[in-house]
């Protein structure tokens, strides 16, 4: 079946420490997005990618940066320039450039030690 | 602008009641309008959509959902509540500006249901 594969589940982080969340997709996607869930704020774009090799911050990229080496993986990886880094991050993918409905991997729980 | 507001950040219904979750949104152009389902722990799955066309929106689970431009609002409902619609729903609008479809969320409704 096709979808999204994101790893792990749970992530620990110790402060200072870079990490990084995968994210891969076998749905033939070209749009592929990060996105920063935490309670009671709904969803906040952090970076996205329309193509290969060429990504876009979106509203929260500090402390964030990601690669598109391949059309089905899109890695971010969380730096120790992000302070606040415990969240739930969800990446998803869309067909193309117009959004006619995003396409959810199951998330990470990233939370810092 | 963009913007989305869910009204009440919880809503209880009792089994086999109606459920009703608000939603109305402000955008300068015409928009794409979603309603996701997202249970504890896992990712968002998409339940309906309106791009173009008949306004209202028939989705999976018995959901539905009606654009109405005049009150720009894309509310969502289902005649009979069931235990297994316990869950958050999100609300999400997306127009196109420079640069291409940008996508607002909601800040989500969490659906509680009442044996």
């Amino acid at each position: 079946d096709g979808g999204i594969t994101q790893s792990p589940k749970y992530l620990f982080r110790k402060e200072g420490q870079n990490v990084t969340l995968s994210c891969e997709q076998n749905l033939n996607h070209d749009a592929m997005y990060w996105y920063r869930q935490d309670p009671g704020q709904g969803l906040r774009l952090i970076y996205y990618s329309q193509i290969v090799n060429d990504f876009q911050k979106g509203d929260i990229a500090e402390g964030y940066s990601v690669s598109r080496e391949k059309k089905e993986s899109f890695p971010l990886t969380v730096t120790s320039a992000q302070k606040n880094p415990t969240a739930f991050y969800l990446c998803a993918s869309s067909i193309g450039r117009d959004n006619y409905g995003y396409t959810f991997g199951s998330g990470t729980r990233l939370t810092v030690v | 602008a963009q913007s989305v507001t869910q009204l009440g950040s919880h809503v209880s219904v009792s089994e086999g009641a109606l459920v009703l979750l608000r939603c109305n949104y402000s955008s300068s152009v015409p928009p794409y309008l979603f309603w996701y389902v997202q249970y504890p722990n896992q990712g968002l799955q998409l339940l309906l959509k309106y791009t173009t066309g008949a306004t209202l929106v028939k989705g999976i689970n018995g959901f539905e959902a009606e654009f109405k431009k005049s009150e720009t609002s894309f509310h969502l409902t289902k005649p009979s509540a069931h235990m297994s619609d316990a869950a958050e729903y999100f609300c999400a609008v997306s127009d196109r500006g420079t640069g291409g479809f940008k996508t607002i969320f909601g800040a989500g409704t969490r659906l509680f249901v009442k044996a």
